[in-house]
């Protein structure tokens, strides 16, 4: 089946600073690929996706691209806010569900 | 109006005891879906239901049942309840079914239900 490994956190940011999160997939196929954001005490919300090779997805400053040769699909910011601290989930759909990464916790200091 | 509603939010229980946590979704969605998230975020799926039917059954104990008398709901049933069944539960729906390829699944999640079993 599909499976997603991302980068192992946690991570803590300065205010401005630029914040990387890796991920890559394993499918059969070309899966559509995910960032979800869980702010704390919340549930997960999609921050981002894209559904086939060199899409990119981006939204609150937030960017990513669908990488079919490397099989990546890197979070990207490129100045954090406190407001940015939270875990953040990779994932893909192309097999019959939707596999998440273990997930990043991100805090972002002041 | 909250988009996928899931009660209650906490759930603190003993040991053996039988419990539920309800989901409701107002999205007009046909899929529905339970996860189970435990203390180091990890996220697993347990169920999925299309149309009030089954479509993924994860490898979960017996004692979980889930349950959608309707496509807006999905209830979660725990019998006999056990330390290691503590975690976050979150319910989630998509327009989209699982058991499609080549279509975007975006799920829409619930706030979550913290059980502690004690």
């Amino acid at each position: 089946g599909d499976s997603v490994t991302q980068m192992e956190g946690p991570v803590t940011l300065s205010e401005e600073a630029f914040l990387t999160i890796n991920c890559t997939y394993t499918a059969t196929g070309y899966p559509s690929l995910f960032w979800y954001v869980q702010y704390p005490g919340e549930g997960l919300q999609l921050l981002l996706k894209a559904t086939k090779a060199d899409d990119k997805g981006s939204n609150k400053g937030f960017e990513a691209t669908y990488r079919k040769e490397t099989t990546s699909f890197h979070l990207e910011k490129g100045s954090v806010q406190v407001s940015d601290s939270a875990v953040y989930f990779c994932a893909a759909h192309g097999d019959y569900k939707l596999s998440f990464g273990a997930g990043t916790t991100v805090t972002v200091r002041a | 109006d909250t988009a996928v509603s899931q009660t209650p939010k906490y759930l603190v229980t003993q040991m053996g005891n039988d419990k539920s946590i309800k989901c409701e979704q107002n999205l007009g969605h046909d899929t529905m879906y339970w996860y189970k998230q435990d203390s180091k975020k990890f996220l697993k799926i347990m169920f999925s239901y299309n149309n009030k039917e089954l479509i993924i059954n994860e490898t979960v104990p017996n004692r979980f049942s889930p349950k959608s008398p309707d496509k807006a709901h999905l209830n979660l049933h725990i019998n006999s309840l056990e330390l290691g069944d503590s975690a976050v539960y979150f319910c989630a729906s998509s327009q989209v079914g699982s058991g499609t390829r080549h279509t975007v699944n975006i799920q829409y999640f619930g706030a979550g239900t913290r059980l502690s079993v004690l």
